[in-house]
């Protein structure tokens, strides 16, 4: 079974501190990887990642996969309490669907 | 630029009442379109997608059922709600031959009572 596993589950930081958060995966035929802020509503769009080692970065966010060891990593530098959400992880398979996981919620401290 | 709707915002419905969830896309032309749910405690669960007007695939048996009648419009619905119904619904929509970067809707808060 396609399965999609995020840690740590809940994360509380101060402002400023740098934090990395993990996805790993066993997905049939993988085809990609995703990451979404989810504040009060609905998930937004930050990355999406096909190729092994190659950096996505957008301002203090950055992620990378890795296909051999079948995880992925989110940082965020200098934290604010507007990082303040969920972070889901989803990895999409051969039938064009995506599979998610519970995420991890990230509370970001002033 | 594309914008997906969703109504209503929140509802509250008794238990084996009727309900329909709509939602809509502009700014893009023949859609992927899908409905999750995400119950507390747990990920977003995918319910249908269609990839055209009347094509819907369902994920997951159950007493939901969904609708494409125009390009742009996705309708979730049920004759007979159950408890287990409740959870938030999210409307996604994506590019047609780029299935997996989806945008999601505003959603929908379903209390079944």
């Amino acid at each position: 079974e396609d399965k999609v596993v995020q840690s740590p589950l809940s994360l509380v930081v101060h402002e400023g501190d740098t934090v990395t958060l993990n996805c790993s995966y066993e997905v049939t035929n993988f085809r990609s990887l995703l990451w979404y802020k989810q504040e009060k509503k609905a998930p937004t769009f930050l990355f999406m990642l096909t190729s092994s080692g190659i950096e996505k970065k957008s301002g203090r966010l950055s992620s990378i996969l890795d296909k051999k060891e079948l995880f992925s990593i989110l940082n965020i530098t200098a934290t604010q309490t507007g990082d303040s959400a969920v972070y889901l992880c989803a990895v999409g398979g051969s039938q064009g669907n995506l599979i998610f996981g519970k995420g991890t919620k990230l509370s970001v401290k002033p | 630029s594309q914008t997906i709707h969703q109504w209503p915002a929140t509802l509250v419905q008794p238990v084996g009442s009727p309900l329909s969830l709509e939602c809509t896309v502009e700014g893009t032309s023949n859609p992927n379109l899908y409905w999750y749910r995400q119950a507390a405690g747990r990920g977003l669960q995918l319910l249908f997608y269609s990839v055209g007007i009347g094509q819907i695939s369902s994920e997951v048996p159950q007493n939901l059922s969904a609708s494409r009648p125009q390009d742009r419009q996705f309708i979730l619905s049920s004759k007979k709600l159950l408890l287990s119904d409740s959870g938030f619904y999210l409307c996604a929509w994506s590019r047609t031959g780029v299935p997996y970067e989806q945008y999601f809707g505003p959603g929908t808060r379903l209390t079944v009572t």
